[in-house]
């Protein structure tokens, strides 16, 4: 059974703060996704890693895919309150050619200001 | 391009009713997936249908249903409800044809009295 764990779970910081989320499993990924969501949304896509040891920068964030392609990090630099909300990494199901994500339990970030 | 709609948003029913739930993909789309969120087991796959066909299933009760018409335009039916049935369902669509981005709706939100 393919499972995805996210660490820490819930996660306080003040404005200008740096964090980092991790996401892990014991099981091969052939990509993982990171979505951020708003309270009352739908997941909001921010990057697909593909390639072990990938990185992926957007703006202040940064996205790390293993390289065994088994785990990923989101870190987030001078975290802002406008970065508030539940990140969740996911991974396609099997060889993932078909619409089935596993998701993580997500990490629910506040950054106070 | 207009994005994912589900209707309704928000539902309150009683314990034992059915309800039917409806998913308009991005247009072009013919991957279908629905997802269960609770706060206590997160994001949790349903089904995915494409071109009308279901083509994977989670492990839910067959109370959970669903079906894709020829637009492919998805809609969910939980019959008999339970309290337990109270979460947010979203749905996401994708082209369906590869390891490809799924992009999801607002969700309906589900409350079971």
């Amino acid at each position: 059974t393919q499972l995805l764990e996210q660490s820490p779970q819930f996660l306080s910081i003040q404005e200008g703060e740096n964090l980092t989320v991790y996401c892990n499993s014991s099981s091969v990924f052939s990509s993982l996704q990171w979505y951020r969501q708003e309270p009352g949304e739908g997941p909001v896509l921010l990057v697909t890693v593909v390639t072990g040891g990938e990185v992926k920068k957007l703006k202040r964030l940064t996205f790390q895919f293993g390289d065994a392609r088994k785990d990923s990090s989101l870190h987030i630099t001078a975290a802002q309150p406008g970065d508030t909300g539940l990140y969740l990494c996911a991974g396609p199901h099997g060889s993932g050619n078909t619409g089935k994500l596993i998701f993580g339990q997500g990490t629910t970030l506040q950054v106070k200001p | 391009k207009a994005g994912v709609t589900q209707t309704p948003r928000y539902l309150i029913k009683t314990r034992g009713q059915q309800v039917t739930l409806s998913c308009s993909p991005i247009s072009g789309h013919r991957s279908v997936s629905w997802y269960q969120q609770t706060p206590g087991q997160g994001l949790q796959f349903l089904f995915e249908y494409f071109s009308e066909t279901q083509r994977n299933k989670g492990n839910f009760p067959g109370r959970f249903s669903g079906r894709q018409f020829s637009n492919s335009r998805s809609e969910m039916n939980v019959s008999t409800l339970e309290l337990g049935d109270s979460a947010l369902y979203l749905c996401a669509s994708s082209s369906g044809t590869g390891r490809e981005t799924q992009y999801f709706g607002p969700g309906t939100r589900l409350l079971v009295l």
